[in-house]
């Protein structure tokens, strides 16, 4: 059961202009929502996260935005950068309960950024 | 650099043979938590501590996983009587209980069992 997806494996974006990576989720419970950026051999680095009580949150190039009616969320990378080329991984978390902040990923998106 | 550091960060090993990787997390944090990535998907949870305690462990950490975490300080993840199928990116992260919920990860231990 994969309860956060990205259903796009790869997206190719020209230098300058802006990049929109997906995510959808299933489960109700999760509260609490985070951007990971990933290069080859190295461990997930922290982008950017955004709580349901609010729809958007931005933090320099990276904004998220978040529709809960919808249970989906994107990454939005205003203007792109080659050095932004790497793997995204949505993850979401349910805070309250036994669930101890665990996060649940998607599959990852692989973005290239060409000069 | 006080994030969270791992060791070693590649392991080749016989099929058969123990294993065990060690976790350092950022040092105020009392939350720990292993996930191993296989390749083409996102990181799967394993297992969570809070300080020394063993709060959850997921389905996918068989009898032949144990993690450790003895004085809430650094953690191992031991794996014995390793198959094939145990190759794959371990990963722990740590994180602050009260200040957010934001997981901070190391490089990683890359497994590889022939």
């Amino acid at each position: 059961d994969q309860q956060v997806k990205q259903n796009s494996p790869s997206l190719s974006v020209q230098e300058g202009r802006i990049s929109i990576l997906n995510c959808d989720y299933t489960n109700s419970m999760f509260d609490y929502f985070l951007w990971y950026k990933k290069y080859p051999a190295e461990g997930p680095t922290f982008l950017i996260s955004i709580s349901s009580i609010k729809d958007k949150n931005e933090d320099g190039r990276f904004t998220v935005f978040l529709n809960k009616s919808a249970k989906h969320l994107s990454l939005h990378i205003v203007p792109s950068q080659p050095g932004d080329s790497a793997v995204y991984f949505c993850a979401a978390s349910a805070r309250g309960g036994t669930s101890y902040g665990k996060l649940t990923f998607g599959q990852g998106t692989i973005l290239t950024v060409h000069p | 650099d006080t994030g969270v550091s791992q060791d070693p960060r590649h392991k080749i090993t016989k099929r058969g043979q123990n294993v065990t990787f060690r976790c350092d997390p950022i040092s105020e944090h009392n939350r720990l938590y292993w996930y191993r990535q296989t390749l083409g998907q996102g990181p799967e949870f394993l297992t969570y501590f809070q300080n020394e305690a063993q709060l959850e462990k997921s389905r996918l950490l068989s009898d032949r996983f144990s993690a450790e975490r003895p004085k809430g300080s650094f953690s191992t993840l031991e794996i014995q009587r390793t198959e094939q199928g145990d190759s794959a990116m371990y990963l722990c992260a740590s994180s602050l209980e009260g200040v957010g919920d934001t997981q901070y990860f190391g490089p990683g231990t890359r497994l590889t069992v022939l």
